[in-house]
């Protein structure tokens, strides 16, 4: 039983085009989020979802957008992708307590532009 | 805004041995939590071991223990009797509210 899942694991694309990403999480929780981890493994949050509510949006470019359609998905479509997009996006939830959430991450999604 | 460093960016240990990597964060807040997650090859994100700020008692986890010391605001990682499987990049990251601050990462290595 997978917590967190995301699709596709993998995605090979070429510049310009427009990809979705989904990610369901079975655990319950009622905030999401993306992160984007770079070709030096460096991890920054890009997105936060409570209860389908955006409540953190990074400097992200306005091609990055989140969707969530119900507390258990949040989908993140990207728009006119460019090489520099290319990284892995981890998927995330958690219980949202105010101080304290432990996130649970999804397996993630390798995404390279071509 | 919150920052943590890890100034190492890569280490080695051999089996069965001992391996501490090191972090500091910088933060104004009082009550926060912090953590350490461990990204091996598969690059699965899996919680190590968490600290609450508040709480004096360093947090141990079998192998996996913690040496916090809030006013200087360090947040170390000590693996004991380290084993092949312990192979992986490891993040500390900083807890405040609904976001995780990362730290750049240690790349740990265990050899046989």
């Amino acid at each position: 039983d997978t917590a967190v899942s995301q699709t596709p694991k993998y995605l090979v694309t070429q510049m310009g085009n427009d990809k979705s990403i989904k990610c369901e999480q079975n655990l319950g929780h009622d905030t999401m989020y993306w992160y984007k981890q770079d070709s030096k493994k460096f991890l920054k949050i890009m997105f936060s979802y409570n209860n389908k509510e955006l409540i953190i949006n990074e400097t992200v470019p306005n091609r990055f957008s989140p969707k969530s359609p119900d507390k258990a998905h949040l989908n993140l479509h990207i728009n006119s992708l460019e090489l520099g997009d290319s990284a892995v996006y981890f998927c995330a939830s958690s219980h949202w307590s105010g101080l304290y959430n432990e996130q649970f991450f999804g397996p993630g999604t390798r995404l390279t532009v071509l | 805004a919150q920052t943590v460093t890890q100034s190492q960016p890569e280490m080695s240990v051999q089996e069965a041995e001992t391996v501490t990597l090191s972090c500091t964060y910088d933060t104004s807040e009082n009550n926060y939590y912090l953590f350490w997650y461990k990204q091996p090859p598969s690059r699965q994100m899996i919680l190590v071991i968490r600290q609450e700020a508040y709480k004096q008692q360093n947090a141990t986890e079998n192998r996996f223990s913690v040496n916090f010391q809030k006013a200087a605001k360090s947040f170390s990682l000590k693996i004991s009797d380290s084993q092949l499987g312990d192979t992986a990049m490891y993040f500390c990251a900083f807890n405040h509210g609904n976001k995780l601050v990362f730290g750049a990462g240690t790349i740990l290595r265990v050899k046989s």
